[in-house]
C-alpha cells in the first residue's frame, strides 16, 4: 500500500485565493483526520471524520475553513479565502481503529500564503 | 493557551548517551499520553504511549515516564543513535478524544 497520499506536496498562493488540499485514505481505513502544524502551536486537530462522518470539527480555525469526504477514500480540505496566516504545513492522517496509536500520517502539504 | 508544552525546542545528544526530552500538560483530566517522531518532509509516526493508570511504559530504547502530580513525562532513548535524530512531539487526550500535541522537541544526536 502507497500510505496516506497528499496533494499538493507544496502550494504557493497569494491571499485571497482558494486553496483546496486532497487526501487519499489507506485503502480499509474509515477514520481521517485533518491536522495543520505551525512553529507557534505544533500540530493541531482541525477536523476528524469517522465511516465519513465528520465527528469533530472544533479545530477548524474559521469559516474560511471546510472539510469534506465525498467518499470513503477521500477528502478535500478547502480554504476560501486563504489568508497568510494560514501558512503551515498541513497533514491528513487514516486510521483503521478507535486507537490514536493506529493513525498513519501523509507527508503533508507545505502551504505559503503571500 | 497551550495544554501540552514542550518547553525545549531543541536537543543534542552524542551517540550511545541518553537522550530525555519533556513534556508538560496542563489539563488534569488527560488519561493517555502520546510520542510521535518526524523526520524532514515526512509525516509524524507513533513511538510510544503510555496510560494514566500507569507510570512507566517501555519499549526496546525508548520508555516514556509518567509523573501525574507534577502533569509532567518523558521520553528516554537509550543509547542514543544517529537515526533518533527527528523532531519529536509529545501528544495528550483526555474524555473528549481530542489529541492534543505539543510543539515539539528537535533531537540531534551526533556521533
Amino acid at each position: 500500500d502507497a500510505g496516506v497520499i497528499q496533494s499538493p506536496r507544496h502550494e504557493v498562493t497569494e491571499m485571497g485565493q482558494e486553496v483546496t488540499l486532497r487526501c487519499k485514505l489507506i485503502s480499509g481505513h474509515n477514520s481521517l483526520f485533518w491536522y495543520r502544524q505551525t512553529m507557534m502551536r505544533g500540530l493541531e486537530l482541525l477536523i476528524y471524520f469517522n465511516n465519513n462522518v465528520p465527528i469533530d470539527d472544533s479545530g477548524m480555525p474559521e469559516d474560511r475553513f471546510s472539510a469534506k469526504m465525498p467518499n470513503a477514500s477521500f477528502s478535500t480540505l478547502k480554504i476560501q479565502p486563504s489568508e497568510p496566516r494560514d501558512s503551515a504545513v498541513y497533514f491528513c492522517a487514516s486510521s483503521s481503529g478507535t486507537g490514536w496509536e493506529t493513525q498513519y500520517f501523509g507527508p503533508g502539504t507545505r502551504l505559503l500564503v503571500l | 493557551d497551550q495544554q501540552v508544552k514542550q518547553n525545549s525546542p531543541s536537543l543534542s545528544v552524542q551517540e550511545g548517551r541518553i537522550s530525555i526530552l519533556n513534556c508538560d500538560y496542563t489539563n488534569s483530566m488527560f488519561d493517555y499520553f502520546l510520542w510521535y517522531k518526524k523526520y524532514p518532509a515526512e509525516g509524524p509516526t507513533f513511538l510510544i504511549s503510555i496510560s494514566s493508570i500507569k507510570d512507566k511504559n517501555e519499549d526496546g530504547r525508548f520508555t516514556v515516564f509518567l509523573n501525574k502530580s507534577a502533569k509532567h513525562l518523558s521520553l528516554h532513548i537509550v543509547p542514543s543513535q544517529p537515526g533518533d535524530s527527528a523532531v519529536y512531539f509529545c501528544a495528550a487526550m483526555g474524555n473528549t478524544d481530542k489529541l492534543i500535541f505539543g510543539t515539539g522537541t528537535r533531537l540531534q544526536v551526533f556521533p
